[in-house]
């Protein structure tokens, strides 16, 4: 079955600095790959995906760049604002049946 | 995009006894509706897909008779804990994804504690 990884665990960012989350998948088959934005105790809300046939897509701050010879993609946020601090969970899956694999989390902390 | 509710949104419950969480697709008919088990800051664990009139899918590893999967209709699932036990205390989240689409939207969760 598919296995995701994801770093780091924490990331602390100063106000306007970028973050990097990083995650690497290992079923090849997996053609689905979408980020979540967690606040405590609160639903995973989706912020942005990928498909297998895009290397990059973009959506104002938010970015995301899949290598699928690597077997891996990465959440970029530019100009990072306190809002932004949450968990951030990256997911890989083959989009016809819908099941994800989720990565373990990233702690986004944004300080002022 | 499409709201998925659940409920209840948390429930306490004496070790031994039952729970039954629900998840109910209010503006879309959930082909496809997965449940996750979340533990304090950890990622989600997905423990079965069930299909809209068959029989729930788990994942290895979670007890097919101690977590019942229901998807008797295409706006509702539910799950039934049973004899449930204090290891049992997580919450539990789930999901919904319409025919035809990828994004699956998920419910607000349900934080259950067994004492």
């Amino acid at each position: 079955g598919e296995n995701v990884e994801q770093h780091p665990s924490t990331l602390s960012v100063q106000e306007g600095d970028s973050a990097v989350i990083k995650c690497t998948y290992s079923d090849s088959a997996s053609n689905y790959f979408p980020w979540y934005k967690q606040e405590l105790g609160k639903r995973p809300q989706l912020i942005i995906d990928i498909r297998s046939n895009v290397g990059e897509k973009k959506d104002q701050r938010i970015a995301v760049t899949l290598n699928k010879t690597a077997k891996h993609f990465s959440l970029h946020i530019t100009e990072t604002q306190p809002e932004d601090s949450a968990v951030y969970f990256c997911a890989a899956g083959i989009d016809s049946w819908g099941k994800l694999q989720f990565g373990s989390g990233t702690q986004v902390v944004v300080t002022p | 995009g499409a709201v998925v509710s659940q409920h209840p949104s948390w429930v306490i419950c004496k070790s031994g006894t039952s729970v039954k969480i629900e998840c109910r697709s209010l503006d879309f008919q959930a082909t496809t509706m997965f449940w996750y088990r979340q533990f304090p800051k950890q990622s989600l664990m997905l423990m079965a897909t069930s299909n809209e009139g068959s029989k729930a899918t788990y994942e290895q590893g979670v007890e097919k008779d101690k977590f019942l999967i229901n998807h008797a209709s295409l706006t509702l699932s539910t799950l039934t804990v049973t004899s449930a036990h204090p290891e049992d205390s997580s919450f539990y989240i789930c999901s919904a994804r319409g025919a035809g689409h990828t994004e699956a939207f998920f419910g607000q969760g349900t934080r259950l504690t067994v004492v």
